[in-house]
């Protein structure tokens, strides 16, 4: 069985302050991919990164970066001097050779307010 | 340019009604999907097809049924709308392969019956 964990549901931070978004993952599978979406008010999930299992290489794109570390089964997204655009849900994912869809969390809610 | 558009945006019904959810994508990816998100904000699979003539049933059991009889288009159709069918639908596609490939979202139908 596959599963995505983002134990947190809402989080509100002030512009300016860095933000980690928490994703724990389990599944059986030596093989995953693991990504992460945005989700704007305007309701389209846009794909912002995929990982796979045996590339833990932390990743920087402009003020997105990603730490995946296996030995804590986890795949964190950090926002660093957060604006009032990044306000959105994000949603971790996991996929693996086994499956034939993606399997989501729940979702954080982010609320950056000037 | 290559998309994927989901028509209506927002539909407001009455009880009983047949309605019918397009999708659409120009990507000419074989994989398509349809998801239901909940108010809660959880993303759950309920329709998925590898290619025309393909459907199958994802892990949310829908009263909805699809047809994929081109390979853009992907249809969603409830024959009896109830209250409990309110919800967002998401449609997404994705290239043939391995479950390495990201998938990409339409901007979703917001349903609401009455």
């Amino acid at each position: 069985a596959q599963k995505v964990t983002q134990a947190q549901t809402e989080i509100s931070v002030v512009e300016k302050e860095d933000v980690t978004l928490d994703c724990v993952y389990e599944t059986r599978d030596t093989t995953y991919y693991l990504f992460w979406y945005k989700q704007p008010p305007s309701g389209e999930l846009v794909f912002l990164i995929r990982r796979n299992s045996f590339d833990e290489q932390n990743e920087i794109s402009g003020r997105y970066s990603w730490n995946f570390q296996k030995s804590t089964s986890s795949f964190n997204f950090t926002i660093t001097a957060s604006q009032v655009v990044d306000s959105a849900v994000y949603f971790c994912a996991l996929n693996s050779n086994s499956g034939y869809a993606l399997n989501f969390g729940k979702g954080t809610s982010l609320l950056v307010t000037p | 340019e290559a998309d994927i558009y989901q028509t209506p945006r927002y539909l407001v019904i009455g009880t009983g009604k047949k309605i019918t959810l397009e999708c659409s994508q120009t990507m000419g990816h074989d994989k398509m999907y349809w998801y239901q998100q909940d108010p809660g904000m959880e993303l759950h699979l309920i329709h998925y097809s590898y290619g025309v003539n393909s459907t199958e049933k994802g892990d949310l059991s829908s009263e909805s049924t699809v047809s994929r009889i081109r390979t853009e288009h992907f249809p969603l159709t409830l024959e009896s709308a109830r209250p409990s069918h309110t919800s967002q639908y998401l449609c997404a596609s994705s290239e043939i392969g391995g479950s390495y490939n990201e998938q990409f979202f339409g901007p979703g139908t917001r349903l609401t019956v009455l």
